[in-house]
């Protein structure tokens, strides 16, 4: 069965750092892309990036609004993808949802509040 | 950036009603890599389509997806109490991958 844990959300502070986890399980982790989203209070979901599967290069993408801050890496032995998290805003606060591949989003974990607040 | 307009943004029907949700492009989706999503209040998204209308892996034959190129429908031929929830499109055709606004559908 198919399992991703996401983990490290949290209270920080504007312009502290962050970095959340997407623990998986149930399928062969290093075989896949790994995609990052997020969800705003309230709001609808966003997608904040992708990093391919080492077979493809291990290249990472990233939206507009995180691009700089975000990055997205991935560790296959230990079956992780990471998003650390930057320069943190207050606009960054939404739940993080990680996911299986990058187009056929058929497994998502449940999700990590972050709360960028002062 | 593709922008997606989901249409109507409130949808409200009965059960055993059917259900036509809209989703516009700005400009074409490339191979028609459309997705629609479900997801009710403190869960994550659920695929329901990819490929505009390819359903996922267990999801009920009432659900289905059409369309392509900017236009594209997602329909639920006879609603069941547990469908009533909020839906998006997302268009991963082309980065930055971009979902539309929402709709939500409510019971009458």
């Amino acid at each position: 069965e198919v399992q991703l844990v996401e983990s490290g959300g949290g209270l920080v502070q504007p312009g502290r750092s962050l970095r959340l986890s997407c623990t998986a399980s149930g399928f062969t982790f290093g075989d896949y892309a790994m995609s990052w989203f997020r969800q705003a209070p309230g709001k609808g979901l966003e997608w904040v990036g992708f990093i391919r599967s080492k077979a493809y290069g291990g290249t990472t993408e990233y939206a507009a609004s995180v691009k700089g801050r975000f990055t997205i890496s991935r560790d296959d032995s230990k079956s992780i993808a990471y998003l650390q998290m930057n320069s943190l805003k207050t606009e960054d606060t939404a739940v993080y949802y990680c996911s299986k591949g990058r187009l056929v989003l058929d497994y998502w974990g449940q999700g990590t509040l972050v709360t960028v607040s002062s | 950036e593709i922008v997606l307009t989901q249409s109507p943004g409130t949808l409200s029907l009965s059960p055993g009603e059917r259900a036509t949700l809209s989703c516009r492009a700005s400009q074409s989706v490339s191979s028609s890599y459309l997705a629609w999503f479900q997801q009710k209040p403190g869960q994550a998204p659920r695929l329901l389509i990819y490929g505009a209308s390819s359903r996922a892996t267990g999801i009920p034959d009432r659900f289905s997806g059409s369309g392509s190129g900017t236009d594209f429908t997602l329909t639920i031929s006879r609603l069941e109490p547990e469908d009533f929830a909020v839906y998006y499109c997302q268009q991963y055709g082309s980065s930055p991958y971009t979902f539309g606004q929402g709709t939500k559908l409510e019971i009458k």
